[in-house]
């Protein structure tokens, strides 16, 4: 099966402009993660769909990041606008169902913040 | 609040020596430990959860509540184990989300 799907794979832009990082989960999964993962670190989770709606956004930074996911497939995480702080790979992942011991990643995007 | 720790960063080890990753958690309640591998250029992968109690690649781990601790195990490292290993945990009822620790570089020479 094709596996979970992130573009752009890097991303450089200046401090205050706007990003937007896409994911295609493989076909078939209910649940999408968005994750952060800052160098030296494990990866946080952003925010949890459950099909299109959210299930914990509690580490989001809402003042800032947003995400999407209309129609239950797909989904777009963005910044706007960026700090230095946020660069980091930003990791999509999926799994078959809300309670589920497996997560498969994404190749992550990184993102540099200058 | 629930947390992982890896306490070292980076493990080298020679090819066939024993092979110990360190993770320690903190969480008052019944939790579920994973081992997640991410090799060079590849995408982070799941190694094994300490439900299934199997051995994965010659890898094994137990979870003691006791000591709330799941160390990774490995008796004899091999060049093609060199990999980031981190830990994770997750509250065993419920969905709930995955607390990963800042992970290990294990590096295995010849």
């Amino acid at each position: 099966e094709a596996g979970v799907a992130q573009s752009p794979r890097y991303k450089i832009i200046e401090k205050r402009q706007s990003v937007a990082f896409w994911c295609n989960p493989i076909s078939g999964h209910a649940t999408l993660y968005w994750y952060q993962q800052i160098l030296g670190q494990g990866p946080k989770l952003l925010i949890q769909f459950q099909n299109n709606g959210v299930v914990d956004d509690s580490q989001l930074p809402k003042d800032r990041f947003s995400a999407e996911r209309l129609k239950g497939v797909d989904s777009t995480l963005k910044i706007q606008p960026a700090k230095l702080e946020d660069s980091a790979v930003y990791l999509c992942a999926s799994s078959t169902r809300q309670v589920s011991y497996e997560q498969y990643f994404g190749p992550g995007t990184r993102l540099t913040v200058t | 609040a629930q947390r992982v720790t890896q306490p070292e960063k980076l493990l080298s080890v020679f090819k066939g020596a024993p092979v110990e990753l360190k993770c320690n958690y903190s969480y008052s309640g019944s939790p579920e430990l994973f081992w997640y591998v991410q090799y060079s250029r590849q995408r982070l992968q799941l190694l094994l959860r300490h439900i299934s109690r199997e051995s994965i690649k010659g890898f094994t781990a137990d979870l003691n509540k006791g000591e709330t601790s799941f160390h990774l195990k490995k008796p004899f490292a091999q060049e093609e184990d060199s990999a980031m290993y981190y830990c994770a945990l997750r509250r065993a009822s419920g969905y709930s989300t995955l607390t990963f620790g800042k992970g290990t570089m294990l590096l295995v020479s010849p």
